[in-house]
């Protein structure tokens, strides 16, 4: 069983609207949260972290994590064709560094 | 600051072959993780150094070896290649470290190099 949950899509929004991404996972000792955006034939980079429950902002992106349920979703606002990529959910349990990823979601922003 | 770099960008070997794979971290990182990309198992986790020392592994054969040099650059080889090692591998940096003594800067964000696209034929 996939411990980071994602699905696949794709997910197909108009330009401007808002993006809602989710991901679950199963270790109830995951301390660490990150959304990484990945490009076709690009690596991941990284555009949110977030490590207490609530939410995070960072421009058009706002990342909420619910540690009770489990989930931890990415908000993209005003959502930009460029911002079409596969999205891609990671978890860090230990204090070291071993991230474990979701499958990732396909977004699809269409002008 | 220059980011995460790896080398080679290609590589095609045939099975049975073994290959060494370079990275050099983002300068003042000190951990360097490794990471197997699939269309099939997506990115998976293969293990991580920190200050030279093998810290997490991941769920993979014994072909799969890393090291750690004492200014952080990372080499990861893989022996006996097999052909579902094609892949595309990723190294990660990060500063490393716990979360008490890096203050308030996420320790352990982790940014990727370009990756090494291995091709076994």
């Amino acid at each position: 069983q996939k411990e980071v949950e994602q699905n696949s899509g794709p997910l197909s929004v108009p330009e401007g609207a808002i993006a809602s991404l989710n991901c679950t996972y199963s270790d109830r000792g995951s301390q660490s949260f990150f959304w990484y955006r990945q490009y076709s034939g690009k690596s991941p980079e990284l555009i949110m972290s977030i490590y207490s429950n609530g939410d995070k902002e960072d421009g058009r992106f706002t990342a909420q994590l619910n540690k009770a349920s489990q989930y931890v979703s990415l908000l993209i606002r005003d959502s930009q064709p460029s911002d079409s990529a596969t999205y891609l959910c990671a978890v860090g349990v230990n204090a070291g560094n071993m991230l474990t990823f979701g499958g990732g979601t396909r977004l699809m922003v269409k002008p | 600051k220059a980011g995460v770099t790896q080398t080679p960008r290609y590589l095609i070997k045939t099975r049975g072959q073994q290959v060494t794979l370079s990275c050099s971290p983002i300068s003042g990182h000190r951990s360097v993780s490794w990471y197997q990309q699939t269309p099939g198992q997506g990115l998976q986790f293969l293990f991580e150094y920190f200050s030279e020392t093998q810290r997490n592994k991941g769920n993979f054969p014994g072909r799969f070896s890393g090291r750690q040099f004492s200014n952080s650059r990372s080499e990861m080889n893989v022996s006996t290649l097999e052909l579902g090692d094609s892949a595309l591998y990723l190294c990660a940096s990060s500063l490393g470290g716990r979360r008490g003594t890096s203050g308030r800067v996420p320790y352990n964000e982790q940014f990727f190099g370009p990756g090494t696209r291995l091709t076994v034929l």
